[in-house]
């Protein structure tokens, strides 16, 4: 069965702070794996790793995967409030011509002031 | 403007009601999909639809039924509501091709609870 795992599932920081998510995954016709950032509504894009070795950045956000060890993780530098949110992983399967996310079971990060 | 539209936002309902949600995307994309995710946030997909055609429909009990009378449209009916379906639905899109590049969009959920 396919089987996307996050670690941790929460964490507390304090703004500055340098947090590393974890994801792990187990998926058959995997193509790529996905983070998102879901704060009160809809999960909402970060970035998609189809790679490895090869970090992708965005501001203080990065993230990198290692499709030996079936793992990735995303790295936020110099936390702030904002930050706040439950973080997504997802594997990309492809499946019947089309694509289908399997998500792991989010980490919730609440960055305090 | 909305790129996926869900409506309701909220829906409350008694068990055993009937109830529909409705979906809309404006991104010209091929393929639709319903999440649902759970009190513990656990997403995990439903249904999928490329160009109206039903492509993936996980182990959904028979009175989730979705409908898709385009390919901008996907809806969502639920029969004799339970207990357990109470949880956000959130419904997404993609291009088919670009559904290899991540493209996914998902809309701003529908949290329905069942009294």
């Amino acid at each position: 069965e396919d089987k996307v795992v996050q670690s941790p599932l929460s964490l507390v920081v304090h703004e500055g702070d340098t947090v590393t998510l974890n994801c792990s995954y187990e998926v058959t016709n995997f193509r790529s794996l996905l983070w998102y950032k879901q704060e009160k509504k809809a999960p909402t894009f970060l970035f998609m790793l189809t790679s490895s070795g090869i970090e992708k950045k965005s501001g203080r956000l990065s993230s990198i995967l290692d499709k030996k060890e079936l793992f990735s993780i995303l790295n936020i530098t110099a936390t702030q409030t904002g930050d706040s949110a439950v973080y997504l992983c997802a594997g990309l399967v492809w499946r019947s011509n089309t694509g289908k996310l399997i998500f792991g079971q989010g980490t919730t990060l609440q960055v305090k002031p | 403007d909305t790129a996926v539209s869900q409506t309701p936002k909220y829906l409350v309902t008694q068990m055993g009601n009937d109830k529909s949600i409705k979906c809309e995307q404006n991104l010209g994309h091929d393929t639709m999909y319903w999440y649902k995710q759970d009190s513990k946030k656990f997403l995990k997909i439903m249904f999928s639809y490329n160009n109206k055609e039903l492509i993936i429909n996980e182990t959904v009990p028979n009175r989730f039924s979705p409908k898709s009378p385009d390919k901008a449209h996907l809806n969502l009916h639920i029969n004799s509501l339970e207990l357990g379906d109470s949880a956000v639905y959130f419904c997404a899109s993609s291009p088919r091709t670009g559904a290899r590049f991540g493209g996914y969009t998902f809309g701003s959920g529908t949290r329905l609870t069942v009294v």
